[in-house]
């Protein structure tokens, strides 16, 4: 296992467009997070699924903003008609019941011009 | 709301410098608090602290929790350039839910 895995590392995209970002947590891990990073922040909460379920959203998702966890396995994130203010890092992140902390992907960055 | 304050945002020192990076917090369900290091790309954790007053050792590294007092610091010893990085304290919640981080403190070490 090499740990959480995402695609693409990066993304540039016309404001308008739709993005679509991949991430493919550790196998053994049930509980997969979204976060968001811009420059010189800390990441911020996007959603969290335990296997399957969506189990939280934060305010930040707006309605253009939609997660899957189809077979409680990989998710993707999907940011539609996209903005300039959606330029950021995304950082996917995973970890398992009874442990604390998160092992992190390497992130997506995307551009929005 | 529940919220992270790190500081100081930033810090230049020289190599062989002590310091010391702080992290006060206000979260709800309080269940632990981490201290992760990001360089170019993710955060990569360091320390995970669920007591008071139980210092987490990893080399030139340690930090501490006062649950008290509601803050950790994260101290660095004989400090080098690869240390030169963001620090992100975080504090996660009971539940398994969300992980709320700090802004971070960006520390650049000079040769």
């Amino acid at each position: 296992d090499t740990g959480v895995s995402q695609n693409p590392r990066h993304k540039i995209t016309k404001r308008g467009q739709n993005v679509t970002f991949r991430c493919d947590p550790i196998s053994e891990h049930n509980r997969l997070y979204w976060y968001r990073q811009t420059l010189g922040q800390g990441p911020e909460f996007l959603t969290y699924f335990q296997n399957e379920a969506q189990l939280e959203k934060s305010r930040l998702l707006s309605d253009r903003f939609s997660a899957e966890r189809p077979k409680g396995s990989f998710s993707t994130l999907e940011i539609q008609r996209t903005e300039q203010g959606d330029s950021a890092m995304y950082l996917c992140a995973s970890s398992s019941d009874g442990h604390y902390g998160y092992t992190f992907g390497s992130g997506t960055r995307l551009t929005v011009v | 709301e529940d919220k992270v304050v790190q500081s100081p945002l930033s810090l230049v020192v020289h190599e062989g410098d002590t310091v010391t990076l702080n992290c006060s917090y206000e979260v709800t369900n309080f269940r632990s608090l981490l201290w992760y290091k990001q360089e170019k790309k993710a955060p990569t954790f360091l320390f995970m602290l669920t007591s008071s007053g139980i210092e987490k050792k990893s080399g030139r590294l340690s930090s501490i929790l006062d649950k008290k007092e509601l803050f950790s610091i994260l101290n660095i010893t004989a400090t080098q350039t690869g240390d030169s990085a963001v620090y992100l304290c975080a504090v996660e919640r009971g539940g398994g839910f969300k992980t709320i981080f700090g802004a971070g403190t960006r520390l650049f070490v000079k040769a």
